[in-house]
């Protein structure tokens, strides 16, 4: 399986900011898949990210709220804007399926709270 | 849409006792069926998975047959003991289905085991 890391692994922000998370992968990938895991809750899937295309998004989610950038074939970010308390969740990233069974993996996650 | 419904936690069980954590799908397509574990403070990882009918995943002891019949995805354990406390979460993949390449996951179950 792929090597995935995060950064930040955990951050605590103030209402009104933002946050931009990172995620690299050790292979390069076509796609890149973001989620949200709200407290005590599953993983809702944000949107995915094409290298060379805008991402594309989830019911639910958009652009303004989650821009997302994909410059290469091993790297993406995910920015939460103008973030509220509703934004408190792990976010996490996950590259496109490693085979034809479409497998995936999850980096360790970003664990958000913002006050 | 896809959708992946499983039971409703917290499931407490003692060591070595029978396990089974229902799971049932809907799919437009002929998806993958996968669990992934969350143990506490860590992130999400991929316990077993199946691809198609009468596929059965097995892991760490932990077993799962894809059923076409009932759309099921049940995970079982003939023992369990203390370590095996986790959040489970069943999930699917229906890429040829027309909707997100993504993962749809159910709402996770949370399982305690007793010494």
């Amino acid at each position: 399986s792929a090597v995935i890391s995060q950064k930040p692994s955990r951050d605590i922000c103030q209402r009104g900011t933002s946050l931009t998370i990172q995620c690299q992968v050790d292979s390069q990938v076509t796609m890149m898949f973001w989620y949200r895991q709200q407290p005590g809750q599953s993983l809702t899937l944000i949107a995915t990210a094409n290298q060379g295309s805008e991402a594309t998004y989830e019911s639910g989610f958009v652009i303004d709220k989650f821009p997302i950038s994909r410059p290469n074939l091993t790297f993406s970010t995910l920015t939460v804007s103008n973030m509220s308390p509703e934004d408190s969740s792990i976010y996490l990233c996950s590259p496109e399926g490693v085979n034809a069974y479409n497998e995936q993996f999850f980096g360790p996650g970003t664990r958000l709270t913002v006050l | 849409g896809n959708s992946v419904t499983q039971m409703e936690g917290p499931v407490t069980l003692s060591e070595e006792a029978f396990l089974t954590i229902n799971c049932t799908y809907t799919a437009t397509g002929y998806p993958s069926l996968f669990w992934y574990v969350q143990y506490p403070g860590e992130g999400l990882q991929l316990l077993l998975k199946a691809t198609k009918a009468d596929d059965k995943g097995s892991n760490k002891g932990f077993e799962a047959t894809y059923r076409k019949e009932t759309t099921s995805f049940h995970l079982e354990k003939g023992s369990v003991q203390v370590s095996d406390s986790a959040v489970y979460f069943c999930a699917l993949s229906d890429p040829g289905g027309g909707g997100a390449d993504g993962l749809t996951f159910g709402k996770g179950t949370h399982l305690i085991i007793q010494p």
